[in-house]
């Protein structure tokens, strides 16, 4: 069975600067995806970004861009020029390439102090 | 505004009542699903189903009942629940990208609601 985990329950950035969180995953296929959302005080669970396994290139969504690892099993989420409407739980998934069930870590919650 | 919403987005229940979550995607998705997010536990899937046919069921107990009457639109029934049931169940929609061996579904990225923060008493 596949496993997400995200090391750090906490986070926090200054406004304006860089942050990265973690996320590992532990797997036995080749093709998968893997997603990060973000999940603010509202609790709407948002799509910031989603990686395909057999691309080697890092996605990138404005100031979020991921840094994918594919032999280490790792997705971390780097989020450039912090704003405070950042600030929200952030959860790292992943799904198999033949299947629709996402895996969810158990989440990184990220504060910004301005 | 993702396209997904549910109703109502709080609920309080007695352990005896009988209530109903509603789910509507307004993307145009096929497939659609029921999580339960717990304090300090991570979203777990209860129901997946993908063009009005329920294709995951992850041991989730009889008192909560899906009901999925066409692409658009899923319920979840809810019927003698526990306090331990108090979550935040979140709705999510995508499109079926196909189906593999054995019927296995595929599907393409999620999509979701706002979310239903049930509490039991």
């Amino acid at each position: 069975a596949q496993t997400v985990t995200q090391s750090q329950p906490e986070m926090s950035v200054q406004e304006a600067e860089t942050v990265t969180l973690s996320c590992t995953y532990d797997t036995s296929e080749s093709d998968y995806y893997l997603f990060w959302y973000k999940q603010p005080p509202s609790r709407q669970m948002i799509l910031v970004i989603r990686q395909e396994a057999y691309k080697q290139q890092n996605a990138t969504e404005n100031r979020f861009s991921v840094n994918f690892q594919k032999a280490a099993k790792s997705f971390s989420l780097k989020i450039s020029d912090s704003q405070l409407g950042d600030a929200a739980m952030y959860f790292c998934a992943y799904r198999g390439n033949a299947g629709n069930m996402l895996t969810f870590g158990g989440g990184t919650r990220l504060m910004v102090k301005p | 505004e993702t396209g997904v919403t549910q109703t109502p987005r709080h609920l309080v229940m007695g352990m005896t009542n009988k209530k109903s979550l509603k789910c509507e995607q307004h993307l145009g998705h096929n497939a659609m699903y029921w999580y339960k997010q717990s304090a300090k536990k991570p979203l777990e899937l209860m129901f997946v189903y993908s063009l009005e046919e329920r294709v995951e069921n992850n041991s989730v107990p009889s008192r909560f009942s899906p009901e999925c009457p066409n692409s658009s639109h899923l319920f979840l029934h809810l019927h003698t629940l526990q306090p331990e049931d108090s979550a935040l169940y979140l709705c999510a929609s995508s499109q079926e990208l196909g189906r593999g061996l054995a019927g296995v579904v595929s599907t393409d990225t999620q999509y979701f609601g706002p979310g239903t923060r049930l509490t039991v008493l």
